[in-house]
């Protein structure tokens, strides 16, 4: 199964745009790229997914590299309430594999 | 906004016991999967099962463990004889014809 890499944590200023990197080199033609956040003590929730083009919706934007081994969440003005553990993951139509996420801590 | 309902949303059992949990998957969805997260670490995939039958499977899943849908609207997983190491929160979520998947808040089963 494909492999995402991503940092441990992050730390952001309320207010602030943040940025989570995600490596997958071995993603395939098919993989889809989601993301998923999980605040704590809840299930994780569907933030956003794409293909090969950047995707914007309400919570989030992604950008997709050209090559499509590395793609960015964008969260564009950061809350308190963003503070979760934010997964990337590559899907092929059945596969949603979980890594070990990035844990985003927000500052006041 | 339908929601994926996971019931009891604690279980304490003994090493050696059955423990069924239970999920109502949201209502036109077709693809149904059992998450777990042990305390700490990742969500790991257990098995996805659509039509009525397990589509992909982890190496976790073992014989001690199976999935049922044993009425239009629950779906259930068993562990057939607890162990220590089963300890952990469970996760199911469901999805329709397309993504995204739907997550309950889970079940935590500590096995004493």
């Amino acid at each position: 199964d494909a492999k995402t890499t991503q940092p441990n944590s992050m730390e952001s200023n309320e207010e602030e745009p943040v940025h989570l990197p995600c490596n997958h080199s071995t993603i395939s033609g098919t993989d889809y790229i989601h993301w998923y956040r999980q605040l704590p003590s809840q299930g994780p929730e569907y933030v956003i997914h794409g293909l090969t083009s950047n995707v914007n919706n309400r919570m989030a934007s992604l950008a997709i590299a050209e090559d499509r081994k590395s793609s960015t969440l964008i969260l564009h003005r950061a809350t308190l309430r963003d503070a979760a553990v934010y997964y990337c993951i590559l899907n092929n139509f059945n596969k949603f594999y979980f890594g070990s996420g990035t844990k985003l801590n927000v500052k006041p | 906004e339908p929601e994926v309902t996971q019931t009891p949303s604690h279980q304490v059992t003994q090493m050696g016991q059955e423990v069924i949990l239970r999920c109502v998957p949201i209502s036109n969805h077709l693809y149904f999967y059992w998450y777990r997260q042990i305390l700490g670490q990742k969500v790991e995939f257990l098995v996805s099962f659509y039509n009525n039958e397990i589509s992909e499977k982890s190496e976790i899943f073992d014989d001690q463990f199976s999935v049922e849908r044993p009425d239009g609207s629950n779906f259930t997983l068993k562990i057939r004889s607890t162990k220590l190491e089963d300890s952990a929160m469970y996760f199911c979520a469901s999805r329709g014809r397309s993504v995204p998947l739907h997550f309950g808040n889970g079940t935590r089963l500590t096995v004493t």
